[in-house]
């Protein structure tokens, strides 16, 4: 039962564009929801999260956008640019089967910017 | 800063040998610790989390266990290897519940 779901495998996308990296989610009691960014052969890399109160939040070139009644947020990259290319894991975490401590990972979004 | 470190990079083990990967925290006292797996293909799995000394909660029945024999220590074991413990394995420490999780660069194990 795949609770966080990042349909879009890949995603490529031209320097200077948007990119939007889109997350579903079924388990209504997850209330805090994050993204990371993964290079090869190294660690995900925390990028911005999103309290299940608000419905955007933004730091810099990247904006997470939070849509509760449709169970969707989705990550905006404005402007790409060519360093942005990696996997882009969506995750999420709240009181799911009696833990609250872990985090529920999408399988991941391999982005690439193109110059 | 609070850094993490994870070693070795990489393992290659034969079927049916033990496993020990280490993970250290620095720079923060009490971190909530975690061990996740990403298989091929697939997303990232909690396997074990802890929130103290000798705390250990599995998330899924499988050949490993966890210890914490320190505040900053954090050891993912095997007593035999499978084919399926194949994957990358990567400790993450956190400051509290519903702060962001940071990683360390993981170790890609290949069982033969």
């Amino acid at each position: 039962d795949q609770q966080v779901k990042q349909n879009s495998p890949s995603l490529s996308v031209q320097e200077g564009r948007i990119s939007i990296l889109n997350c579903d989610y079924t388990n209504s009691m997850f209330d805090y929801f994050l993204w990371y960014k993964k290079y090869p052969a190294e660690g995900p890399t925390f990028l911005i999260s999103i309290s299940s109160i608000k419905d955007k939040n933004e730091d810099g070139r990247f904006t997470v956008f939070l849509n509760k009644s449709a169970k969707h947020l989705s990550l905006h990259i404005v402007p790409s640019q060519p360093g942005d290319s990696a996997v882009y894991f969506c995750a999420a975490n709240g009181v799911s089967g009696g833990s609250n401590y872990k985090l529920t990972f999408g399988k991941g979004t391999l982005l690439t910017v193109n110059p | 800063s609070q850094t993490i470190h994870q070693w070795p990079a990489t393992l290659v083990q034969p079927v049916g040998s033990p496993l020990s990967l280490e993970c250290t925290v620095e720079g923060t006292s009490n971190p909530n610790l975690y061990w996740y797996r990403q298989a091929a293909g697939r997303g990232l799995q909690l396997l074990f989390y802890s929130v103290g000394i000798g705390q250990i909660s599995s998330e899924v029945p499988q050949n490993l266990s966890a210890s914490r024999p320190q505040d900053r220590q954090f050891i993912l074991s095997s007593k035999k290897l499978l084919l399926s413990d194949s994957g990358f394995y990567l400790c993450a420490w956190s400051s509290a519940h519903g702060q962001p999780q940071h990683f360390g660069d993981g170790t890609r194990l290949s069982i033969l």
